[in-house]
């Protein structure tokens, strides 16, 4: 079945270094739906990003990612971490089967220190 | 801005305790989804509805029950609570006009189990 990878489970990074989150996934299916939501401590966690087009760069709120359906990834990128980048990164896939569910990855912890 | 509300925000409880945790939505979103939330593990679908009176089995159903009585409100019960249902659980919905845009999330029950 379709499955979403993230191999790092804590990331940490000194602050003004680039930051690169890793996120993989596994469908038979052409037309998949990728997303990168993120959780700050005592918020909700929200949507940042999400792309259906094969090899088209999306970005918002300073962090940018690319759809290759090619090698299957969906990597987070920011040139510049800051303090407030410190959170939980989650990448998601649309379920192919059941419309409106999302597989969600383990979660990467982001931690920006000075 | 969608709005989806949790209550309570904190719960304790007692192994074999009887728990209700509850989700409204003021969205019009056919899509309510329960899902809980453990380090190592992200986020996991216990339970989702398509609209009042629906349910579907998520990935980890296995002593939960949910019910969804109308369009907005949908509840996640705990009839023999387990220390490993110890957990922050997350309510959250989306526009069944379009799955695959956004899960809007609340803020979230931290529920401890002793």
């Amino acid at each position: 079945g379709d499955s979403v990878t993230q191999k790092e489970g804590l990331v940490t990074l000194t602050e003004g270094l680039p930051v690169m989150l890793n996120c993989t996934y596994q469908t038979i299916y052409s037309n998949a739906f990728l997303f990168w939501y993120v959780h700050y401590l005592n918020e909700s966690p929200r949507l940042l990003l999400k792309s259906s087009t094969d090899n088209k760069r999306t970005e918002h709120q300073g962090f940018h990612a690319t759809l290759h359906k090619s090698s299957s990834s969906f990597h987070l990128q920011k040139s510049s971490a800051q303090l407030s980048d410190s959170a939980l990164y989650y990448c998601a896939l649309s379920d192919h089967y059941n419309q409106g569910k999302l597989i969600f990855g383990q979660g990467t912890k982001l931690s920006i220190k000075p | 801005e969608a709005a989806v509300t949790q209550s309570p925000r904190n719960k304790v409880t007692v192994t074999g305790g009887n728990v209700t945790l509850s989700c409204r939505q003021t969205n019009s979103h056919n899509y309510m989804y329960w899902y809980r939330q453990d380090t190592g593990h992200g986020l996991r679908l216990i339970h989702y509805s398509y609209g009042a009176g629906n349910l579907q089995i998520g990935d980890v159903p296995d002593g939960y029950k949910a019910t969804r009585t109308t369009q907005e409100d949908f509840f996640l019960l705990l009839e023999l609570a387990s220390p490993s249902q110890t957990s922050l659980y997350f309510c959250a919905s989306s526009d069944a006009q379009c799955p695959n845009e956004r899960l809007f999330f609340g803020h979230g029950t931290k529920l401890s189990v002793l």
